[in-house]
């Protein structure tokens, strides 16, 4: 059974729009989120992270907003562009034998038009 | 350039055979982590080391083994390859155990089992 899942295998935009990704979670002993992104042929990339204990984190053009009660949380992109088509892996952490593990979802395949 | 370096990027396997995934990190992190790709299935965990001398099982640890040969050193063997185990591998790592500081990733193995 899934503990962090996409539901969106796919999102198309246009470039210089919002680009929102969503990710719901079912453990309540996850206490730190992240998103990473993911080229073809390449190793995912981290892209921003944030804690159980605040409900938005921003960096750049990226913001990853919390919301615990929901167990949801989604990250959008402003503005989009062409460079940023790629897969978005949402992760969860929790703690469990002498380390933090991430779950991953499934991801989503975002494809930015120019 | 530091980071998370993967041994060997591509393999191709006969059903039976044996063979090991090597993966080394420079960053000083204490844990190490091996997951697999497969399409529509996101990153699964299979094996896990918190700390030198640590290893724990994973989401999908069956037909795997793995050994912590040092700080820097986390390896991954197939005993006997299954075409199941066909997949992309992926090692990580992480400092201050992964607290919201990220994973940082290899840049995989794609193996193909035959």
């Amino acid at each position: 059974d899934q503990q962090v899942k996409q539901n969106s295998p796919s999102l198309s935009v246009q470039e210089g729009r919002i680009s929102i990704l969503n990710c719901d979670y079912t453990n309540s002993m996850f206490d730190y989120f992240l998103w990473y992104k993911k080229y073809p042929a390449e190793g995912p990339t981290f892209l921003i992270s944030i804690s159980s204990i605040k409900d938005k984190n921003e960096d750049g053009r990226f913001t990853v907003f919390l919301n615990k009660s929901a167990k949801h949380l989604s990250l959008h992109i402003v503005p989009s562009q062409p460079g940023d088509s790629a897969v978005y892996f949402c992760a969860a952490s929790a703690w469990v034998g002498g380390s933090y593990i991430p779950t991953f979802g499934r991801g989503t395949s975002l494809i930015v038009h120019p | 350039n530091a980071g998370v370096t993967q041994t060997p990027k591509f393999q191709v396997l006969k059903t039976g055979q044996s063979m090991t995934l090597q993966c080394a990190q420079d960053m000083n992190h204490n844990s190490m982590y091996w997951y697999r790709q497969d399409p529509g299935m996101g990153l699964r965990l299979i094996y896990y080391s918190a700390s030198e001398g640590t290893t724990d099982k994973g989401e999908v640890p069956n037909g795997y083994n793995v050994s912590r040969l040092n700080k820097r050193e986390f390896s991954l063997r197939l005993e006997s390859a299954a075409p199941s185990q066909t997949s992309v591998y992926f090692c990580a790592s992480s400092g201050r155990q992964g607290h919201g500081y990220g994973y940082t990733f290899g840049s995989g193995t794609r193996l193909t089992v035959v």
